[in-house]
């Protein structure tokens, strides 16, 4: 059960793009449609952001999107704004019937 | 609304015994498959283990299975993670989440509680 790899950090000035990488295997991003992300503030509790690599529940807003190429999974960011820095986490479903995480990487708006 | 509110968390001396609680309201508890996820710094998050809607079935990581036990009560509406031999490695914020379904397999935690902090420290 290693977690998937994301990129430690990334920044970004405001409205500007930008792309976190999430790169797994086959038993796990590129297996299987159950790849989500999840943002933290600090201090608060992580909040789902995308799921099934591309949907987004109802409430977040459409700057966020999800893909997928092969065995990685990214998180392209639109406008960036000041309050989406804090932490973000990809996830997937992985072979036994278990969850695995990424590292995490640390937005930094400028 | 939906409601998770995590306690029972605290400092606990290795080898310890630690039984965390979450207490959930607002959906029908019953019909949700529950996750436990617990955030430490240098290791950001980490799925620990997850329970169908009915509670007949168990899933848990490598690190924490023969160690941990999860259960739940559906007439209290109430998630439990009982925690054994416990280790420096599992000092964490420990989270209950909801999943979307009554079955477990897919990382759709729409709901967190607060969290509740356990440190294993001598």
């Amino acid at each position: 059960q290693s977690a998937l790899t994301q990129p430690p950090s990334v920044s970004g000035s405001p409205g500007q793009s930008l792309t976190i990488s999430c790169t797994g295997t086959r038993s796990d991003v590129g297996g299987y449609n159950r790849v989500s992300w999840f943002h933290q503030a600090p201090g608060t509790a992580p909040k789902l952001l995308i799921y099934e690599v591309t949907d987004r529940p109802s409430g977040v807003p459409d700057r966020f999107s999800g893909s997928r190429s092969g065995n990685t999974a990214s998180l392209t960011i639109s406008g960036l704004q000041a309050e989406d820095g804090g932490d973000y986490y990809c996830s997937s479903y992985s072979t036994s019937m278990t969850i695995i995480f990424g590292g995490g990487t640390k937005v930094t708006v400028l | 609304e939906v409601l998770l509110l995590e306690s029972g968390g605290g400092l606990v001396q290795p080898g310890g015994s630690l039984r965390l609680s979450c207490a959930a309201s607002g959906f029908n508890f019953n019909t949700y498959a529950m996750t436990w996820v617990r955030h430490s710094p240098g290791k950001g998050l980490q799925w620990v283990s997850g329970i169908s809607g009915s509670g007949t079935a168990t899933y848990y990581a490598d690190s924490v299975k023969g160690r941990f036990t999860m259960t739940r009560d559906n007439s209290r509406n109430t998630l439990y993670l009982q925690m054994t031999n416990l280790r420096a490695d599992d000092t964490a914020v420990y989270y209950c989440a909801k999943d979307r379904g009554p079955y477990f397999g897919e990382p759709y935690f729409d709901s967190w509680g607060q969290g509740t902090l356990v440190t294993v420290s001598s």
